[in-house]
Formats: structure tokens, sequence, C-alpha cells
């Protein structure tokens, strides 16, 4: 069946570091790829999606790029910031009118 | 403005007493769905509806019932809760063909079930 695989927390960095939260999956056909955040307290919220092939999602400075050939869709931000503190999920949407499917979920924290 | 409303936001119960937990969304979205959420778990799918009168089950619908008889309502019914019902659940809807491949899901902003 169809799965997302993504690196377990917590992630503690300090401001203005790199973030990488590596997300992998297996689907059958072409999937579309999210990420969603969730801060605390709060339901869960789009990030940014691709939805082929080679295509790049972004939004507030975060980045990910679909890659097809490793099965792939890793998070990237150039220089956090403590304000992206949360809960980060990679998901999934593979066939139509099918449910979608989520990681487990990275904790990220960023220390001022 | 444009939400996915749950209620209760905070819910404690005894085994085996019936609760119903309240989603209805305004953006006149086709598809809604029931999530919960556990730690090291992630979010697991329990019911979807692609439309009035139409549900299908998620990864754990087992203990759960959903019905949908309006677009905008999608109840969530635990006819006979148990402690292992004990968890953060998410209401979510989007929109377009029954959630379609691209289509964005919008939470709701929780309820948290406790259950003795």
């Amino acid at each position: 069946g169809n799965s997302v695989t993504q690196m377990e927390g917590p992630v503690t960095l300090s401001e203005e570091a790199f973030l990488t939260i590596n997300c992998t999956y297996t689907a059958t056909g072409y999937p579309s790829l999210f990420w969603y955040v969730q801060y605390p307290g709060e339901g869960l919220q789009l990030l940014l999606k691709a939805t082929k092939a080679d295509d790049k999602g972004s939004n507030k400075g975060f980045e990910a790029t679909y890659r097809k050939e490793t099965t792939s869709f890793h998070l990237e931000k150039g220089s956090v910031q403590v304000s992206d503190s949360a809960v980060y999920f990679c998901a999934l949407s593979a066939t139509y009118g099918q449910n979608f499917v989520f990681g487990p979920g990275t904790r990220l924290s960023v220390l001022p | 403005e444009a939400q996915v409303t749950q209620n209760p936001r905070y819910l404690i119960t005894v085994t085996g007493k019936k609760l119903t937990v309240t989603c209805s969304q305004n953006m006149n979205h086709e598809y809604m769905s029931w999530y919960r959420q556990d730690p090291g778990l992630g979010l697991r799918q329990i019911y979807y509806s692609m439309n009035v009168e139409v549900t299908d089950k998620g990864d754990v619908p087992e203990g759960y019932k959903v019905s949908r008889k309006e677009k905008r309502n999608f109840p969530l019914i635990l006819e006979s809760p148990s402690p292992n019902q004990t968890s953060l659940y998410f209401c979510a809807s989007s929109f377009g063909l029954a959630g379609g491949l691209q289509e964005t899901q919008y939470f709701g902003p929780g309820t948290r079930l406790l259950v003795l």
C-alpha cells in the first residue's frame, strides 16, 4: 500500500540554521505530495505541495522538490526562525478519491 | 471566514457512553474526512466522504461511524467508546471532485477526547 516515511524528531536547531527534514514515499501511480505544518494547539495547515515530478513547492522560505527517481520530497529552509517551531507532516494523495496518507510527523524546535 | 469547525474541542467521557463529535465546513467542499492523531503514529484516517450520502472507510474505522446527510456536516459517532479511542481528532475538507489528487485539505482545530 501507499506509505510515507519521514525522519523522526525531535529536531532542535539554533535560529538561522539550515533545516532539512527528509521524506520518502511509496505509492502506486503518480501521487501529489504535500507538507503540512501543525503549530502548538492548532490543526494542520498546508505549507506547500507539488503535483508532478520535478515540481518545486515553496512557501514562507520553505522548499521541497518532487523527486520521482528517489521517491523523495525533502523539506528545506535556509534560515529557520523561532516561529518555525512546530510539527511538520509529509503526506501524499495517490489515488483519485482515496484517502490521504500522512507520515508520523517531525517535531522541530528552534532555539533563540 | 472560510473554516472547518469542530465541537466539542475537549471531551471527557466514560467507557460505553455514546458520543458525537460534530464537524462543519462553510466552503462548499465535497470531500470531508476524519483523522485521529496519536503520538508516534501521526495522523491516521478513520473515514472519509466523497459527497453527500457517500462515505468510505479509512485506515482505522473500527469503533466509529459517520454520516453525510448534508454537504456541510460530517459528524463522527462513537457508539460505545473505549479507552483506546482516547486521542486527538481532526476533521478536514477539500474542494473539487471528491478530493482529487491536487486538492489541499483544510483542517479543523481538533477535538481532544479522553475515555475513562
